[in-house]
């Protein structure tokens, strides 16, 4: 079974401050994807990536800046966070491809004060 | 406009009972579903895929695609509490695209 992890698992931020969220993926998945989840609106993709150095805005990009160093790390930083940020972050990895399927990490709670 | 639109947003069934999930896309190009679940406290995990018209069982669910109306359906029988979760399904378009564009999920009670 594919293997993803992220860490903070919670964190607390203050407003104006800066936040990075990790992901590791061990099972040599070339796209990593950083989505959130909020109720009422399901999933979103923040941004993701097809390999070490890449990196593409998703459908709600705004606010947030994402790295991959390397094949198996995927960071999502907020360099200026809001309480609008507040939400629970979920890190996937998963091939190319449409029959591909995602495999998803088990969140990190960020709460924005 | 929601390009994945899943129904009801709640679902209450008894043990033992069947549960219907429903799904609209809205974008012709998308030629791959997908069900997710997700347990209370954890990450989505796939449930099932369905890329070809028709039906597609494995075990107790049953996927039903009808890409003519975009329309893909997941029933659940001799549902059990453990399938209490949040249902997500997601769809995806051809070639080398790496997005899954997810629904707002229906949230499924099983009651004992």
């Amino acid at each position: 079974e594919a293997a993803v992890t992220q860490s903070p698992r919670n964190k607390v931020a203050v407003t104006g401050g800066k936040v990075t969220l990790s992901c590791n993926q061990t099972n040599n998945h070339n796209n990593m994807y950083w989505y959130r989840q909020d109720t009422g609106h399901g999933l979103r993709l923040i941004h993701y990536s097809y390999g070490a150095g890449s990196t593409e805005k998703g459908d709600i990009p705004d606010g947030y800046k994402a790295s991959r160093p390397s094949q198996e790390n995927f960071s999502l930083i907020l360099e200026l966070a809001t309480p609008s940020q507040t939400s629970v972050y979920f890190c996937a990895s998963g091939e190319t491809g449409g029959y591909a399927e995602q495999f998803f990490g088990p969140g990190t709670r960020l709460t924005v004060l | 406009q929601q390009k994945v639109q899943q129904s009801p947003e709640s679902l209450s069934v008894p043990e033992g009972g069947m549960a219907s999930l429903n799904c609209t896309s809205s974008d012709r190009n998308f030629q791959y579903f997908w069900w997710y679940r997700q347990h209370s406290g954890e990450g989505p995990k796939a449930l099932m895929s369905i890329f070809s018209d028709g039906d597609k069982k494995e075990g107790r669910f049953t996927a039903h695609l009808n890409k003519a109306s975009l329309h893909v359906s997941l029933h659940i029988r001799d549902s059990q509490p453990s399938d209490s979760a949040l249902y997500f399904c997601a769809a995806r378009s051809g070639g080398s695209n790496a997005k899954l564009t997810f629904g707002k999920g229906t949230k499924l009670s099983v009651k004992s």
